[in-house]
C-alpha cells in the first residue's frame, strides 16, 4: 500500500526566504509522484508531476522538486518566496500501470508568507 | 478549453437526507474521481470511474455511491446523510489512467 507523509503541517517564512516543503512516500513499486496547491474554498492545481525521466522536476510559478529514491523523498522547494504562495500544498503518490487511478495524499502542509 | 466543473458549490442538508453532487470533467477526459476533504482525515480517495464503470473504490461505507454517464459526466450521491460527511467534496479528470488529475472548485455539503 502507498502512503505519504508530509513533515510540518505549517511553514512560515518571510517574502524572499527559501521554501522547503517535505514530502516522503511509501509504495512498493516506483510511483508517480504530484505536488498540488490548495488556495481558501477552491480545488487543487497541480504545481508539478514526476512519473519517470529526470529526477529534478520544474514546474509552475518557480517550484521544482527532486525526487530521490534511496530517500523516499519528494521535496518541493522554491528559491525564493512570494506572498501570493501563502496557500496549503499537498503531496500525493499514485501507482502507475494499475487498473483505476486513486492519488494518495499526504495532510498537507500550510504555507505562510509574511513581508 | 473548460474546466472541471461542479454543481452546486454549497449544499445544506439535515441529517437523514440524502444528496447528489455533479461533476462535469475536461472535454475528452473519460476518467472522473471523487475525493472528501475534511479538516480532520485530509483528502480521502471516494471512487473513480472511467469510461461509465467505477474502476476503484476507496474505504467508505456504502452510503456513498456514483455513476458515470456515456458523456463522461459524474454524479455521486450520499445518503443518510451523517453530521460527519460535512465537507468540501472534490471532483478531478484524467485523460487516462495514471495522467495528471485536474480537480474542480467542489462543492461545500454541509449536514446540519
Amino acid at each position: 500500500a502507498q502512503s505519504v507523509t508530509q513533515l510540518g503541517s505549517h511553514v512560515s517564512v518571510s517574502e524572499g526566504a527559501l521554501v522547503l516543503l517535505r514530502c516522503n512516500y511509501s509504495s512498493s513499486v516506483p510511483p508517480y509522484l504530484f505536488w498540488y496547491v490548495q488556495y481558501p474554498n477552491q480545488g487543487l492545481q497541480l504545481l508539478l508531476k514526476y512519473t519517470t525521466g529526470a529526477t529534478l522536476v520544474k514546474g509552475i510559478n518557480g517550484f521544482e522538486a527532486e525526487f530521490k529514491k534511496s530517500e523516499t523523498s519528494f521535496h518541493l522547494t522554491k528559491p525564493s518566496a512570494h506572498m501570493s504562495d501563502a496557500a496549503e500544498y499537498f503531496c500525493a503518490v499514485s501507482v502507475p500501470n494499475q487498473a483505476g487511478t486513486a492519488l494518495i495524499f499526504g495532510k498537507g502542509t500550510t504555507l505562510s508568507v509574511s513581508s | 478549453k473548460a474546466g472541471v466543473t461542479q454543481t452546486p458549490r454549497y449544499l445544506i442538508k439535515t441529517r437523514g437526507q440524502q444528496v447528489t453532487l455533479s461533476c462535469s470533467p475536461i472535454s475528452g477526459h473519460r476518467s472522473v474521481s471523487w475525493y472528501q476533504q475534511t479538516p480532520g482525515q485530509g483528502l480521502q480517495f471516494l471512487f473513480e470511474y472511467f469510461s461509465e464503470t467505477q474502476r476503484n473504490k476507496g474505504n467508505f461505507p456504502g452510503r456513498f455511491s456514483g455513476r458515470q454517464f456515456s458523456n463522461s459526466r459524474s454524479e455521486m450521491n450520499v445518503s443518510t446523510l451523517e453530521l460527519g460527511d460535512s465537507a468540501l467534496y472534490l471532483c478531478a479528470s484524467s485523460f487516462q489512467e495514471n495522467t495528471e488529475a485536474f480537480f474542480g472548485q467542489g462543492t461545500r455539503l454541509t449536514v446540519v
